[in-house]
């Protein structure tokens, strides 16, 4: 059974970058595609963007530019960084397998990141 | 990315029917049939519960189910249950930018 889990810090002032490490168990990172979601507070869920096959990555055109996903095949994790943060970028965030880009079939738990001095 | 259009809330008593509708465009849901929907628990991560528009993963009841019509995408629950007040949110694949995009979600409220 595939499992993730997110990790990182819980707090980042603004203008910093945000960064997270998601973790992947029970199978393969290779081949799929692995995706960052998130879900501010009360709200819906959001595409942030993904990586794939050798690093390559896609993002939300919606970021400008902010965001960089990358993989490390050897630890089976991927990681998020999105820079220049305000308080809109306050939210949970989820990393899930993308079986496509199609649908999300494995999610982790999700880490609240709050965006305050 | 313009998200997919979902109905704020719906309602039903138990043992009833109930359709959620996601709307979008011929770039979206209506030029593919990658529709999914997921279901969530107040602080808990989303559940795959249909992908490729009516497609049902493993261990999800077959009252969950999906279908599409044009630009607009359904999921209907049969059966209603009280557990089954949550929220649900429907995804599809954009051709825009070969990714995908989420509808704004709807709360089900079983009366």
């Amino acid at each position: 059974q595939v499992q993730l889990q997110e990790s990182g810090p819980g707090l980042v002032k603004p203008s910093e970058t945000l960064s997270l490490t998601c973790t992947v168990s029970g199978g393969s990172i290779s081949g799929y595609y692995w995706s960052w979601i998130r879900q501010p507070p009360g709200k819906g869920l959001e595409w942030i963007g993904y990586t794939f096959d050798k690093g390559n990555a896609k993002y939300n055109p919606s970021f400008n530019s902010r965001l960089t996903i990358s993989v490390d095949p050897s630890k089976n994790q991927f990681s998020l960084k999105v820079t220049s943060v305000t308080a809109a970028d306050t939210a949970v965030y989820y990393c899930a397998r993308e079986y496509g880009p199609r649908y999300f079939d494995y999610w982790g738990l999700g880490t609240l990141v709050t965006v305050s001095s | 990315q313009s998200a997919l259009t979902q109905p704020r809330s719906v309602s039903g008593s138990p043992g009833q029917s109930v359709t959620i509708s996601c709307s979008g465009t011929s770039n979206d849901v209506g030029g593919y049939s990658y529709v999914s929907w997921y279901q969530q628990y107040p602080g808990k991560a989303p559940k795959l519960i249909i992908y490729d528009v009516n497609k049902r993963p493993s261990g999800v009841p077959d009252r969950f189910s999906g279908s599409k019509s044009g630009n607009t995408a359904s999921l209907t629950i049969s059966g209603l249950q009280a557990e089954d007040e949550v929220d649900y949110y429907c995804c599809s694949y954009s051709g825009d930018y070969a990714t995908v995009v989420f509808g704004g979600g709807t709360k089900l409220t079983v009366l």
